[in-house]
């Protein structure tokens, strides 16, 4: 599975978006980029997934760049309880003999500010 | 539902000791899996199970077992427990093993002296 490379920490003002960019240089055809976060001492959640084309579900957004080297995370309307480290994933999907073994780094914690 | 359950919440174990961390899911899901997470660092994976009576070993499985009897049941046992066992432990389980969510439990937090 690729690396993935994210910033450490980011500030953010309730109420605005927040966005988190993941860049993932070296991802194969075949690899999805995954958001997952986890907030603080909780198990993590999913977010959401994308391939190629940029996806939105009632969490977030995901946008991913044209070569795929780098993807953005978007909160539309951050709130306090989005506080959290937010982990960006690359791994391959779907494909025979594929299992779901998630490689986590150490993600960005997003601090939202009142 | 329940979702993915862990037991205990909190353990302290003497060096040396045995135990085994529970995790149980009512989904019915074939794909279940242990992490664990030591402080400032990601979740690495121990060792998962892709159905009943299969697992495999994943990043860091030393130290540690695990057996699928069950679909519902992936248990983790620590056999001698070291002071590097020190962590949150996660156990999570997926439908399968390709699917694209998977469901977290809220952890087991370890303590060895």
């Amino acid at each position: 599975d690729a690396k993935t490379t994210q910033p450490p920490s980011m500030d953010c003002a309730e109420g605005r978006a927040a966005n988190l960019p993941c860049n993932h240089s070296t991802i194969s055809g075949n690899e999805y980029v995954y958001w997952y976060r986890q907030i603080h001492s909780q198990g993590p959640q999913y977010i959401i997934h994308g391939l190629k084309n940029n996806e939105t579900n009632e969490m977030a957004s995901l946008i991913i760049t044209e070569d795929r080297k780098s993807s953005t995370l978007i909160l539309p309307h951050a709130t306090l309880r989005d506080t959290a480290v937010y982990y960006c994933i690359v791994r391959v999907f779907g494909t025979r003999g594929a299992t779901n073994k998630l490689i986590f780094g150490t993600g960005t914690l997003l601090a939202v500010q009142p | 539902n329940a979702g993915v359950t862990q037991t205990p919440k909190f353990q302290v174990l003497k060096t040396g000791q045995s135990m085994t961390l529970q995790c149980a899911q009512d989904m019915n899901h074939e794909y279940m899996s242990w992490y664990r997470q030591d402080p400032g660092m990601g979740l690495r994976l121990i060792h998962y199970s892709v159905g009943a009576g299969i697992t495999d070993q994943g990043e860091v499985p030393n130290g540690y077992n695990v057996s699928r009897s069950t679909t519902e049941d992936f248990p983790l046992r620590l056999l001698s427990a070291a002071p590097s066992q020190t962590s949150v432990y996660f156990c999570a389980s997926s439908p399968d093993r390709v699917s694209y969510e998977q469901y977290f439990g809220p952890g087991t937090r370890l303590t060895v002296t």
